[in-house]
């Protein structure tokens, strides 16, 4: 059973452009978690989501952000209009239905330049 | 949701066991106690997870006081490759979102 597959595994992006990172969960997974991690910080929660739903954005920033997890395909994270702030490593997560325990892929590093 | 208190950092040295404290005062009585390892550069790795009493598996140890206000990851004999930053969580997963505090750092020296 593969693990959480995230990729790109490395992104650069020039200001002002888009950023898409895509998760696609493990087998048999409908959970999809995603935190941003900035340097030498802990990870901070962005958005949760089921297939098809947003179930929490909390964490999300209101504007440029958006976050999608289609019936078929991966989740994506979209970043519109990206600033140098937005550089980090963006981890997903994923668990199945209703159990205490999520696992992370290897993360996608956004730089922007 | 419940908040977790951890120390910033730690050292210890090659075969020795060493012992990490997460206070959590405020935990609910469905909440689960996780802990995950993350290495820099990857994502954080499952290592064990508990609801009371004690908890046990090739890589760890839990150990959960009656009251549940903390709990002490326990990681016997480690080795260089166990420098990491350990972080504990209460939550669960799938019902509402577990927060990562700051983690400790642990630093193991030969």
């Amino acid at each position: 059973n593969a693990g959480v597959m995230q990729n790109p595994r490395h992104l650069v992006r020039r200001r002002g452009q888009e950023a898409r990172l895509r998760c696609s969960p493990m087998k048999g997974h409908s959970h999809v978690y995603w935190y941003r991690q900035l340097p030498e910080e802990g990870l901070k929660f962005m958005v949760y989501l089921q297939k098809e739903n947003i179930i929490d954005e909390s964490g999300m920033p209101k504007e440029r952000f958006s976050a999608e997890f289609p019936k078929e395909g991966p989740s994506i994270l979209r970043i519109q209009q990206v600033v140098r702030g937005d550089s980090a490593a963006y981890f997903c997560a994923s668990s199945p239905d209703r159990t205490t325990e999520a696992f992370f892929g290897q993360g996608t590093r956004l730089t922007v330049v | 949701l419940a908040k977790t208190t951890q120390p910033i950092s730690m050292d210890s040295y090659e075969g020795q066991e060493v012992n990490i404290t997460c206070s959590h005062n405020n935990i609910a009585t469905n909440d689960y106690i996780t802990w995950y390892q993350q290495f820099p550069s990857q994502g954080p790795r499952f290592i064990i997870q508990g609801y009371k009493t004690k908890v046990t598996n090739e890589v760890a140890s839990l150990f959960i006081p009656a009251d549940r206000k903390s709990s002490t990851l326990s990681l016997p004999r480690v080795s260089l490759s166990d420098t990491a930053v350990y972080y504990c969580l209460v939550g669960g997963w799938g019902s509402y979102i577990p927060t990562f505090g700051r983690g400790t750092s642990l630093i193991v020296h030969p």
